[in-house]
């Protein structure tokens, strides 16, 4: 199973630009990149998958380097409601199993 | 859209008692995937369905846990009997077919989960 490193926690201020930044060394060649965000109570939401290079939707940006071996969510301008857990996952085979990791809990402050 | 249903929200049970917890994934949804969150964690994957078929058990304690989804929709996970490191939140997870695009590209989405606190 490909697992995923990322920092445990991150403190930002509202308005600011967040990076995350998650390595996955053991990707296979077609596997996706995918990230969720868990509010507490609630189960994890999708927020943005990629192969490779630059995608972005109307709430992020994953940037993904030729290599593959690591990906950065990018939250423009977050805000107090930005605060949960964000996991990235790596798909496993053609089974579409995750391993979710410990995610990145985010602090925004005001 | 409606989305993933669980029920009980909460639950608290006595350790040796026996618990269900009931799952309705989206509507269209072939994949249906049972979820252990333990605080302070990430969900652990413990069995995952297409259709009424087990794809997945590998990390199901199946000397006390088990899952059915008899008609390839609703499903139902139970533990008969709960240990005190059962206590988690049970989430389940629905995609729309996970033969249809591989490699991990299905987007699942989650129900609100089952907190269960074995006493």
């Amino acid at each position: 199973l490909a697992k995923t490193t990322q920092p445990i926690s991150m403190d930002s201020y509202e308005g600011q630009e967040v990076n995350i930044t998650c390595s996955h060394n053991n990707i296979a060649t077609n596997d996706y990149i995918t990230w969720y965000q868990q509010f507490p109570s609630q189960g994890p939401r999708f927020i943005i998958q990629g192969y490779k290079t630059k995608v972005t939707n109307e709430v992020a940006s994953l940037f993904i380097p030729a290599d593959r071996k690591s990906s950065t969510l990018s939250l423009p301008r977050v805000s107090l409601s930005d605060t949960a857990v964000y996991y990235c996952l790596v798909g496993e085979g053609n089974f579409n199993k995750f391993y979710f990791g410990s995610g990145t809990k985010l602090n925004v402050k005001p | 859209e409606a989305g993933v249903a669980q029920s009980p929200r909460y639950k608290i049970i006595e350790k040796r008692q026996s618990v269900a917890f009931w799952c309705n994934p989206i509507s269209g949804h072939a994949t249906l995937y049972w979820y252990q969150q333990i605080l302070g964690q990430g969900p652990k994957l413990l069995i995952q369905f297409q259709n009424n078929g087990v794809v997945d058990d590998s990390q199901l304690p199946k000397d006390r846990f088990s899952a059915e989804r008899l008609k390839g929709v609703d499903s139902t996970l139970k533990i008969q009997p709960a240990k005190l490191e059962d206590s988690a939140v049970y989430l389940c997870a629905s995609s729309l077919d996970l033969w249809a695009s591989g490699r991990g590209q299905e987007t699942q989405y989650f129900g609100p989960g089952t907190r269960l606190l074995v006493l």
